[in-house]
């Protein structure tokens, strides 16, 4: 059982579109991370979310954490090709020093 | 550049045989977790290493293996390799205060391939 869905699994769109991402779960979690993932790379953090309810901007990305803390999404307005890439949304659960990720959405930006 | 080095960058083993992953750590890190990044799937967590010590561990058999040095740099050693262990194994450095886990930062991977 995945403890973090992650929904769509693939999304391919046109440059200068919106989208939106989603990472759910059943389970609460002390904070949430968003990372990107380049074929050949390791992850790299884009964000971290910790309180209920917040919302985070990073130019064009926003994110939000669930009021719960179960679930959050990425929106990402007018996408560039170079938005291309696997989103992977992880979380920490209270006391524990290990991060759960979910399966990633893997995003492509056609010009 | 995270400053997170893993080598080697690709590997090709056989089943039942053993290997060796290493990780530079970022300088100034004391902690690194290990991850298994499976074909299309996110990754899973191993083990992590604190100062030397173990600090908690997926749900992995006992052939997985590790070690952290005293500079915190790190291996992953498995033992008769199976063909379900071709993955990308993944290094994460942190800088951990007690037992809360800083930012992770991640390596490039070792990508290894059991036949």
């Amino acid at each position: 059982t995945q403890l973090l869905e992650q929904s769509p699994q693939f999304l391919s769109i046109q440059e200068g579109e919106n989208l939106t991402v989603y990472c759910n779960s059943s389970s609460v979690f002390s904070s949430l991370q968003w990372y990107r993932q380049e074929p050949g790379e390791g992850p790299v953090l884009l964000v971290t979310v910790v309180t209920g309810g917040e919302v985070k901007k990073l130019k064009r990305l926003t994110f939000q954490f669930g009021d719960a803390r179960k679930d959050s999404s990425l929106h990402i307005t007018a996408a560039q090709t170079g938005d291309t890439g696997l989103y992977l949304c992880a979380g920490v659960k209270g006391g524990s020093e290990k991060l759960v990720f979910g399966k990633g959405t893997k995003l492509t930006v056609n010009p | 550049e995270t400053g997170v080095t893993q080598s080697p960058t690709h590997l090709i083993k056989t089943r039942g045989q053993q290997v060796t992953l290493r990780c530079s750590s970022q300088s100034g890190h004391n902690t690194v977790s290990w991850y298994q990044q499976a074909l299309g799937q996110g990754p899973q967590f191993i083990f992590q290493y604190y100062r030397e010590e173990e600090n908690g561990r997926g749900n992995f058999p006992p052939r997985f293996s590790g070690l952290q040095f005293p500079n915190y740099s790190s291996e992953l050693n498995v033992n008769a390799l199976e063909l379900d262990d071709s993955a990308l194994y993944l290094c994460a450095s942190s800088l951990s205060r007690g037992r809360i886990t800083g930012e992770l930062f991640f390596g490039e991977g070792s990508r290894l391939t059991v036949l």
